[in-house]
């Protein structure tokens, strides 16, 4: 069983409407991220937070924005997506930026 | 730059070992890693080594790094059904903490 929560876990949602992705986890891990996973190939880094700071931005469009309100929550606010967004969003977390990352399920997202 | 290649199929029948090859390029990499992933699901951590050791060994899985030749296996004893799944190949360079390098997965199917 993961120890990272994400929820939905599916989300449907038309090209103009605003959804967010969750993510939790209470392992006091203070390095959190995003991923995007697209059918059959390796996980992207999207984004990583660092003790609730923005660290990394993998040069990812505006239209994905990142929001970290504590240590144990990673939110993935999406306004306005394109069908090529359509993928699975793994969240990580990791007690440090440099030790090994634990994921969770995912959203499996579909853009309409 | 960094790159991390590991073969795209390996089939085994059940009950023997699985071994699955990957080589990497950074030779500063800290951590080492196997990720399964079953389908429809997140990515597991199965295991991981660190840098200055050379075998790790847990339960079914062996962990095999060559330092010299830049070369991590994960050998997989009495292989089961419930093994069938991605193994992504993953390191953690020196230089990029935060950011793990995927290989492209070794989908591993199982044969009665």
């Amino acid at each position: 069983d993961t120890e990272v929560t994400q929820t939905p876990k599916h989300l449907v949602m038309g090209m103009t409407n605003k959804k967010s992705l969750k993510c939790e986890q209470h392992m006091g891990h203070r390095a959190m991220y995003w991923y995007k996973q697209k059918a059959k190939k390796p996980p992207e880094l999207m984004f990583v937070y660092s003790y609730e700071k923005l660290s990394i931005n993998e040069s990812v469009p505006s239209r994905f924005s990142p929001e970290c309100p504590n240590s144990s929550l990673l939110n993935l606010h999406l306004h306005a997506l394109q069908p090529e967004d359509s993928a699975l969003y793994l969240c990580a977390s990791s007690l440090a930026g440099d030790q090994p990352q634990h994921f969770g399920d995912g959203t499996r997202l579909s853009i309409l | 730059g960094e790159d991390v290649e590991q073969s795209l199929f390996l089939s085994v029948r059940e009950g023997d070992s699985s071994v699955i090859n990957c080589t990497y390029t950074d030779s500063s990499s800290t951590y080492l890693y196997w990720y399964k992933q079953e389908p429809g699901a997140g990515l597991q951590l199965l295991t991981y080594i660190f840098s200055n050791m050379d075998m790790k060994q847990d339960q079914r899985l062996t962990v095999l790094l060559n330092k010299k030749d830049k070369h991590l296996s994960l050998r997989i004893a009495d292989t089961q059904t419930g093994d069938s799944a991605i193994y992504f190949c993953a390191e953690s360079p020196d230089s990029s903490a935060s950011k793990i390098i995927f290989g492209s997965g070794t989908r591993l199917s199982i044969r009665p």
